[in-house]
């Protein structure tokens, strides 16, 4: 079965870095997503990705946030400099269409100390 | 605003008792309605839906949920659990008007569901 794939699965970063988080979506699909989830909260939506331009974002994704599809299989989130309220699982998620399921990866789980 | 609360935090059963975790909603819309489960180290996984129609869905692994409008509650049910559903279960919501480009999902805290032998 087709899945979503993010790496890494766990990342430590330093206050105040650059952290890419990376997902490969199922090939055929047009729809891109991250939602985060803070350790004890509810998982959130942060944005949506649709033909190669952002088509929702949460106000949680302010300009330290980016997400890119730079090669037509990766997608990335970009955090430009972390905070440490930045720490929680990143889920990515992608859909064929617009009455189809979502897919979710495994999560990146990120650590700002 | 869309809102949903899953009232147990965590829920311990035994081996093949029946389950019921708790989802209620808040919107002033018709809304999709969604169970996701994660296994440890997983991702999220869709368990069943509610579109339109039957209120009573069914979805894998022999779990359920029925769309109670009136009580705008999506509770998820299983009659007889095994060790392998020990996981986090999330019930969530999405607002069709929303569109068809974006039907973001709103989460509630989730239920972890263990079971014990």
């Amino acid at each position: 079965e087709p899945e979503v794939t993010q790496t890494p699965s766990h990342q430590v970063t330093q206050m105040g870095q650059e952290v890419i988080l990376r997902c490969v979506p199922i090939s055929n699909h047009l729809y891109f997503y991250w939602y985060r989830q803070i350790l004890g909260q509810k998982v959130e939506f942060l944005v949506s990705f649709y033909n190669n331009e952002i088509s929702e974002k949460s106000e949680i994704f302010d300009d330290q946030f980016s997400v890119e599809r730079p090669d037509g299989s990766n997608f990335t989130l970009k955090i430009r400099s972390t905070k440490l309220e930045d720490s929680a699982m990143y889920f990515c998620a992608s859909r064929w269409s617009a009455n189809y399921g979502y897919t979710f990866g495994s999560g990146t789980r990120l650590t700002v100390v | 605003a869309q809102s949903v609360t899953q009232l147990d935090s965590q829920v311990p059963v035994f081996e093949e008792a029946p389950v019921e975790l708790r989802c209620n909603y808040s919107s002033s819309v018709s809304v999709y309605l969604f169970w996701y489960v994660q296994y440890p180290n997983q991702g999220l996984q869709l368990l069943l839906k509610y579109l339109s129609g039957s209120t009573l869905v069914k979805g894998i692994n022999g779990f359920e949920a029925e769309f109670n409008k009136s009580q705008t509650s999506f509770h998820l049910r299983k009659p007889s659990v095994h060790i392998s559903d020990t996981a986090e279960y999330f019930c969530a919501v999405s607002d069709p008007r929303s569109g068809g480009i974006n039907y973001k999902l709103t989460f509630g805290k989730g239920t972890l569901l263990t079971v014990n032998p």
